[in-house]
């Protein structure tokens, strides 16, 4: 199975201290997402790393990816409260038929106390 | 530009039954796909449409159907109910244009199945 997992499985912070999430995969990718997910609600993309892309920023975001240990990591600067949510990586394969499909992990629970 | 919309937001249903959950996608995509959420399984894909043809199919029975209309919105049809059917079934479009294509996710349909 190509599916990501995420460590840990659950993650509880003070406001303004930073949020680190990892996440594992197993198979060759062309890239990978971060989504979130706040209460069994639908997912929000967050940000798009490319196979050939080390590191990405958006906003209070930093993404880096490490192909050869199969492995990416998102960390979320000076946390609010409101960032408490599900956390999910996806990736998409770079070979057979993968049209539409992402293979997600099972997300790291974040809780952001004010 | 709207975002995903999905309907119904909530169902109960009884074993045996059937559904239909819709999806519109995004003005301009022409790709849907479909996941389903559980507390066990996680995020899982079910397939995906593009013009109306599906182009990739996930390890779900023949009890999972679906199809996309020329307007490219989707419908999801799961017939003979089972209790294990109970999730959140997540649709997601995107331009269809290829691997790393970003999907963009509904809010859900919270399928419960008593």
């Amino acid at each position: 199975s190509q599916q990501g997992e995420e460590d840990p499985q659950a993650l509880s912070i003070q406001e303004g201290e930073n949020a680190t999430m990892n996440c594992s995969y197993k198979t060759s990718i062309n890239n990978l997402q971060w989504y979130r997910q706040n209460s069994g609600r639908g997912l929000v993309h967050l940000i798009l790393i490319r196979s050939n892309e080390r590191e990405k920023h958006s906003g209070r975001l930093r993404v880096t990816l490490d192909t050869s240990k199969k492995s990416s990591s998102l960390l979320i600067t000076a946390s609010r409260a409101a960032d408490t949510a599900s956390y999910f990586c996806a990736t998409e394969a770079d070979r057979g038929s993968t049209l539409g499909r992402l293979y997600f992990g099972r997300g790291t629970q974040l809780t952001v106390w004010p | 530009k709207a975002g995903v919309t999905q309907t119904p937001r909530y169902l109960i249903k009884t074993r045996g039954q059937q559904v239909t959950l819709s999806c519109s996608p995004i003005s301009g995509h022409r790709s849907v796909s479909w996941y389903q959420q559980t507390p066990g399984q996680g995020l899982q894909f079910l397939f995906e449409y593009f013009s109306e043809t599906q182009r990739n199919k996930g390890n779900f029975p023949g009890r999972f159907s679906g199809r996309q209309f020329s307007n490219s919105r989707s419908e999801m049809n799961v017939s003979t109910l089972e209790l294990g059917d109970s999730a959140l079934y997540l649709c997601a479009s995107s331009s269809g244009q290829g691997v790393g294509d970003t999907q963009y996710f509904g809010p859900g349909t919270r399928l419960t199945v008593l």
